[in-house]
């Protein structure tokens, strides 16, 4: 079965400081990934997708960026991060190309102080 | 631009009633809608997905049912228990990889 994981689940952070957050999919191969923010009274905010190692969509202009260095591994990184960034970090994955149907990640509580 | 709005914002409801909770969304060209459930600090589970050929999905107790012309889904709680509190969000996924998600429903069942 599929499993999708991601770390640290909490994370408090200085303004200013750089940010790193994974996920890594385990149980298929090649899937659709996804990250997601959510934050207080805004829903749920898609940041960035990838149908594939190195290829990634950009949904929201911000101070965050993703990469896929494998297969089944995505990355959430800030070189700075604002007090904007703080929210619930939600990854994703899908299986191509049947429905897309979507299934999340435990997610990843970052406060920027 | 795809809008997903739900309603009721928050619902309270005692043990062993029977509820439904909307979705409307303002595209109809859809590719599918899927409700998820959300419990506190928790990422979301996936509950249901309809495809736009489909009217309807059952699983257990809840039942979703789609109106694709007229931009509505509902989902059907029988029985509700005490263990359903949590909030429920609706998402549909257009002609492209994304989903729009509502702000969701949050659903407390009274014992």
């Amino acid at each position: 079965s599929q499993t999708i994981h991601q770390w640290p689940a909490t994370l408090v952070q200085p303004v200013g400081s750089p940010l790193s957050l994974e996920c890594t999919v385990e149980g298929t191969s090649n899937p659709n990934l996804y990250w997601y923010r959510q934050a207080a009274g805004r829903g749920l905010q898609l940041l960035f997708y990838s149908v594939g190692i190195g290829q990634i969509s950009s949904e929201v202009p911000q101070n965050l960026s993703a990469s896929r260095p494998q297969d089944r591994q995505f990355i959430l990184s800030s070189k700075k991060l604002l007090l904007s960034d703080s929210g619930f970090y939600l990854c994703a994955w899908s299986v191509r190309p049947t429905i897309y149907e979507q299934y999340f990640g435990p997610g990843t509580r970052l406060t920027v102080t | 631009k795809q809008e997903v709005t739900q309603i009721p914002a928050a619902l309270s409801v005692p043990e062993g009633e029977n509820l439904v909770l909307n979705c409307s969304f303002t595209d109809s060209a859809i590719y599918n809608l899927q409700w998820f459930r959300q419990d506190p600090g928790k990422g979301l589970t996936s509950l249901l997905l309809i495809q736009s050929s489909q009217r309807e999905q059952t699983s257990g107790r809840l039942n979703a049912s789609l109106d694709k012309s007229s931009g509505r889904s509902t989902l059907y709680i029988a029985a509700s228990q005490p263990g359903d509190s949590a909030t429920y969000l609706c998402a549909v996924q257009g002609g492209s990889e994304k989903l729009v998600f509502g702000k969701g429903t949050k659903l407390t069942v009274n014992p």
